[in-house]
């Protein structure tokens, strides 16, 4: 089944101590994205990664940190989480094309505390 | 970066169309239109996008102004089902494809 995964689903932990959201894709898209999601904000990007060893920032980028070393992976790390990064995550992922009219997929979340 | 104004919600009753709107009047050339829905507890997944001309498929259609300042998601008949938070989302070509989201709409139905 094409589909993107996430792990883990729900995470409480403490500020300071780093900690790692994966991102797995099986659809072979080149396109991958981080967002967040709080209330009465909408979605915002995180960071982007149009191919393997690319990856940009998106429009909230403060305090992540992505890598690509794998075309289906994109984890998220957050090095020293802060109570402001308490949200729910969601990962995405498409085929990548210039004229952009893709289709993107989303993973189911993680919902993240941070104390 | 372009931007896209939602209203905040809409309320329907079931089996009855539905006409979502979506401001965005400084969208660029390159820009497509994309909308995205948000169930409870999920996910959001894709609805519908264009450029220029309207489009249909199973789920809705899109009907974009000829200035393309604007566009309008069309549910037919709207269900409980439809009951979500609707995203008008411009995607830039000429920026690797980067998303902005709007605030969204949560579309109520009544039954």
């Amino acid at each position: 089944e094409a589909q993107v995964t996430q792990n883990p689903r729900y995470l409480i932990t403490v500020t300071g101590k780093k900690l790692t959201v994966t991102c797995s894709q099986n659809m072979n898209h080149e396109y991958m994205s981080w967002y967040r999601q709080d209330p009465g904000l909408g979605l915002r990007q995180i960071y982007y990664s149009m191919n393997v060893e690319v990856t940009d920032k998106g429009d909230v980028p403060e305090g992540y940190k992505v890598s690509r070393k794998e075309k289906r992976n994109f984890p998220l790390i957050l090095e020293s989480p802060s109570p402001n990064q308490t949200s729910l995550y969601f990962c995405a992922s498409s085929p990548f094309s210039p004229s952009s009219y893709n289709e993107q997929f989303f993973g189911p979340g993680t919902r993240l505390t941070v104390l | 970066d372009a931007k896209t104004t939602q209203p905040n919600s809409m309320e329907s009753n079931e089996e009855e169309p539905v006409h979502l709107p979506c401001n965005h009047s400084t969208i660029s050339g390159t820009d497509y239109i994309h909308w995205y829905r948000q169930l409870p507890s999920q996910g959001p997944e894709y609805v519908i996008h264009g450029l220029t001309s309207n489009v249909n498929n199973r789920m809705a259609s899109l009907a974009i102004a000829e200035d393309r300042k604007s566009s309008t998601l069309i549910l037919h008949r709207a269900t409980l089902r439809d009951a979500a938070v609707y995203y008008c989302i411009l995607r830039d070509g000429n920026q690797g494809g980067k998303l902005i989201f709007g605030q969204g709409t949560e579309l109520s139905v009544k039954p």
